[in-house]
């Protein structure tokens, strides 16, 4: 069974800084992975999605890796903002239609 | 561009009685899935639908029952509701397939409570 793991639960950090989210997995055969922003009160919004082919990923400020044969993949945030605040998750998609999700990080930028 | 879209956003429920959440997505997606989401514990897969005309149940799938009404449609329906139910309940679609890359969208979420 496909567990995912998020450390730390919560993270706070000051404006400017460049920090690393971490995201790990048990089973490495998996579809693609996925990292989600949520906001208080809101839905999940999609950030990157790797597929299993692929090592990383990149948005503007933000880069996703993946390293499948160790289980892990990070999310780089660089030059952190206050607007960066939010609950990260990671979800990982194996061979059937389930995603299975992390708890979350829940990062503080503070100006 | 609304993706998808869930109704109602609130609701107080009385022990017992029962109600349906619906979900809507207009990204032509085959798969969608209803989750719930409680404080230590994550999101949950409660029911999910690979097509219309199927549904599979996942994780947590005691209490409730599902319907894909079309392509577009999936509801998800609490015949008893519980205490336990109280919590916030969203729908996803994805694509899987092809040329797509299986990403996952939410709705907003149903903020449910049942007292």
């Amino acid at each position: 069974k496909q567990e995912v793991t998020q450390i730390p639960a919560a993270l706070s950090v000051p404006e400017g800084e460049n920090l690393v989210l971490n995201c790990s997995f048990t089973d490495s055969a998996i579809y693609n992975l996925q990292w989600f922003r949520q906001d208080p009160g809101k839905g999940l919004t999609s950030l990157l999605l790797i597929q299993s082919s692929q090592r990383e990923q990149t948005s503007g400020r933000l880069n996703a890796s993946l390293d499948k044969s160790s289980g892990r993949s990070t999310l780089y945030i660089a030059a952190s903002q206050p607007g960066d605040s939010a609950t990260y998750l990671c979800a990982v998609k194996g061979g059937s239609e389930k995603l299975v999700f992390g708890k979350g990080t829940k990062l503080t930028v503070n100006p | 561009n609304a993706g998808v879209t869930q109704t109602p956003k609130f609701q107080v429920l009385k022990t017992g009685q029962s109600m349906t959440l619906q979900c809507a997505q207009d990204m032509n997606h085959n798969s969608m899935y209803w989750y719930r989401q409680d404080p230590g514990m994550g999101l949950r897969l409660i029911y999910y639908s690979a097509s219309e005309g199927t549904t599979d149940k996942g994780e947590v799938p005691n209490g409730y029952n599902v319907s894909r009404l079309n392509k577009r449609e999936f509801s998800l329906r609490l015949e008893s509701a519980a205490p336990s139910q109280t919590s916030v309940y969203f729908c996803a679609s994805s694509e899987l397939g092809g040329m797509s890359t299986g990403e996952l969208f939410f709705g907003e979420g149903s903020r449910l409570t049942v007292l």
